[in-house]
């Protein structure tokens, strides 16, 4: 299957500072590009959809001047954890479809963020 | 996408086939059943879809009944490396990436 990589796989930061956390399609073009948060034993909850070259979606309840998501490329899109607290602390997966023809999406690694 | 009912939990001795139910009553006709499990710590893995036909693929088969109402992902000789959360999701493929996840059902392989 296709390649979604995450980076940096973890991440521990102060309270109050941000952390941007990247997820790239290494060898597709995604045009969408899909956040999540995954508590520990819990589901993944799916936070934003990102498109190339266009605003975020977010899902009810997510602050979009918290979580900021931009998708600059058909590579690569970035979450920004802004004013990170430790209720933050969290895994963030990113999943990428490709540009045309795949009816499936791939997902990155996670990202563990640990705000101490 | 479709609500689905999975059992929290399975285990399955190493080297036999593992079957993990999923039901999906209100599936549309347009939906497809995709499988997808999680290893401790990493993201989801693809593991298979299909519409109504049964499929293959090198890692699992696909049973879907004629009805649709429910599939049954097959692992047919599991390993411990099996060890997962299993997720069965029915969306429709232009929503591909954009998925609900249930619980899950969680996939012991014993030795």
């Amino acid at each position: 299957g296709a390649v979604v990589s995450q980076h940096p796989s973890r991440v521990i930061c102060k309270s109050g500072t941000s952390v941007k956390i990247e997820c790239r399609s290494l060898d597709f073009q995604a045009t969408t590009m899909f956040w999540y948060r995954q508590f520990p034993k819990k589901s993944l909850m799916l936070m934003a959809t990102s498109n190339e070259g266009s605003k975020a979606t977010y899902e009810q309840g997510v602050e979009k001047d918290k979580f900021l998501i931009n998708h600059a490329s058909l590579t690569l899109s970035t979450l920004t954890v802004t004013s990170a607290h430790p209720e933050d602390s969290s895994f963030y997966i990113c999943s990428a479809r490709a540009q045309q023809g795949h009816t499936e999406a791939f997902f990155g690694q996670g990202t563990r963020l640990t705000v101490v | 996408d479709a609500k689905t009912t999975q059992p929290p939990s399975m285990d399955c001795a190493e080297g036999r086939a593992a079957n993990l139910p999923c039901n999906h009553s209100t599936i549309s006709g347009n939906e497809y059943v995709y499988w997808y499990r999680q290893i401790h710590s990493q993201g989801p893995q693809y593991i298979i879809h299909g519409l109504k036909n049964n499929e293959t693929n090198e890692m699992a088969s696909l049973i879907i009944t004629e009805d649709r109402k429910s599939s049954t992902l097959i692992l047919p000789h599991a390993t411990l490396r099996d060890t997962a959360v299993y997720y069965c999701i029915v969306r429709v493929a232009a929503n591909a990436g954009k998925s609900t996840f249930g619980d899950g059902t969680t996939l012991t392989v014993k030795p």
